[in-house]
Parts: structure tokens; C-alpha cells; sequence
């Protein structure tokens, strides 16, 4: 049982490029979340989704879009990277028993 | 919104000592409450929950302690060890909110 799995664990974009974070999971979960990790600050909610096909805005999530085509996965997408977007990206899920995070992907845009 | 937040950002302990962390939420209305800890280069990892119908909840060498009073979180860790060196965070949710608030952690440093 794998749990929460992120790829990739570690990123360099020059500002403007595009790339998707890719989060599995494989305990049924109909919650998923992306959250994003900065020195000295909580972890901060970019997007989230209640079920397939569904996706909601959070805290933070200007610059980034979601989709959950599929229960078991879901993308985050950076259309045009800028040095703000420079984070460690964490996706959890959440069943009866609580929130499960994957172990993060670590973006650099340069 | 909700805020959380974290008293000390660091906190030294001696091996073999308990430990305490507290937390301050802000939002009256919030009724779910996580620790978590993160170990350097790994995702949050969840230690115990409570709900705002509880003042107290144990686990294994862990007790949270819920003061809805003061809005004040609190986890106390029993009999330190090396292993329970890392950053500690607490997060809070309102009913019917899918957001998760978390606060700034406290590092913890179990001295030998």
C-alpha cells in the first residue's frame, strides 16, 4: 500500500515554463489536496477536490490549475512559472481515518 | 479566517523528559484539530487528531489537550527520544470547511 505518491521529488523551471506535479493514491480516497510549504509559514492550501471530476480554489491558488480526471489522481499545473512559485508542493488525501501527504515535490523556478 | 499559531518556534528537550507544544487558533468555529510532524525532506505525518467535543485525547507517548476557552492546543510528548527530533505542527478545520489551517511550527530538539 503506497499511499500518497508525488511525481516528481525535485524540480528545476526557468520562469515562463510549464509543468504538472502528479499525485496518486491508491486508498480510495474521494479527497485530495495540494498544499504548498515556505520557509517560516504553514502549509497553505493551493486547490482541492471533493471527488472526480471536481475542484475547488483554496487559500492560495492564483497561478496554478487543478484537475482530477481520474479519483486516484490528481495534477497541479503551473502554465508559466514565475520565482514566487519556487516552494516545496505537498498533495494529501483524506479518508475516514484522516489526512495521508505524500512525501512533496521540491520547485525551484529559476 | 482561521490562524494558527505556534508559541515557540524552537523548543530544546533533554532525552527521557516530557515535552509540551502549544498552539492558538483563532476561529471559535473551528472543531477539528491535527498534529502533524515533518522530518527533514518527508511530507507531514499525522501524530493525533481531536474534535472540538473532547478536551483530551492520548496515544502512544502523545496526549493533545483542547482549551476551547482560550482557543489553545497543546501536545505533550512523554519520555522524549532522539527520534521525536523534528518540526511539529498543529492545524485546524471549521465544520463543513475542506481547509485545513496550519500553523508555523516548532522545531524540537531532543538533546542527548
Amino acid at each position: 500500500n503506497a499511499g500518497v505518491t508525488q511525481t516528481p521529488k525535485f524540480r528545476v523551471l526557468k520562469t515562463g515554463q510549464s509543468m504538472t506535479l502528479l499525485c496518486a493514491q491508491d486508498m480510495n480516497h474521494e479527497y485530495m489536496y495540494w498544499y504548498r510549504q515556505d520557509p517560516g509559514m504553514g502549509l497553505r492550501l493551493i486547490h482541492y477536490s471533493v471527488g472526480e471530476g471536481t475542484t475547488a480554489k483554496g487559500e492560495v491558488p492564483d497561478g496554478y490549475n487543478v484537475s482530477r480526471l481520474k479519483k486516484q489522481n490528481f495534477l497541479l499545473g503551473l502554465e508559466s512559472a514565475a520565482p514566487s512559485q519556487t516552494s516545496v508542493y505537498f498533495c494529501a488525501s483524506r479518508g475516514n481515518y484522516g489526512y495521508t501527504f505524500g512525501s512533496g515535490t521540491r520547485l525551484t523556478v529559476v | 479566517g482561521e490562524s494558527v499559531g505556534l508559541h515557540l518556534p524552537t523548543l530544546s528537550v533533554q532525552e527521557g523528559d516530557n515535552s509540551i507544544i502549544n498552539c492558538a487558533y483563532s476561529n471559535s468555529a473551528s472543531d477539528y484539530f491535527i498534529w502533524y510532524k515533518q522530518e527533514s525532506g518527508k511530507g507531514p505525518q499525522f501524530i493525533i487528531d481531536i474534535r472540538s467535543n473532547m478536551d483530551k485525547r492520548q496515544g502512544q507517548r502523545v496526549t493533545v489537550l483542547l482549551n476551547k476557552t482560550v482557543k489553545h492546543l497543546s501536545l505533550q510528548i512523554a519520555a522524549t527520544q532522539p527520534g521525536d527530533s523534528a518540526v511539529y505542527f498543529c492545524a485546524a478545520r471549521g465544520f463543513g470547511n475542506e481547509k485545513l489551517t496550519f500553523g508555523t511550527g516548532t522545531r524540537l530538539t531532543i538533546i542527548p
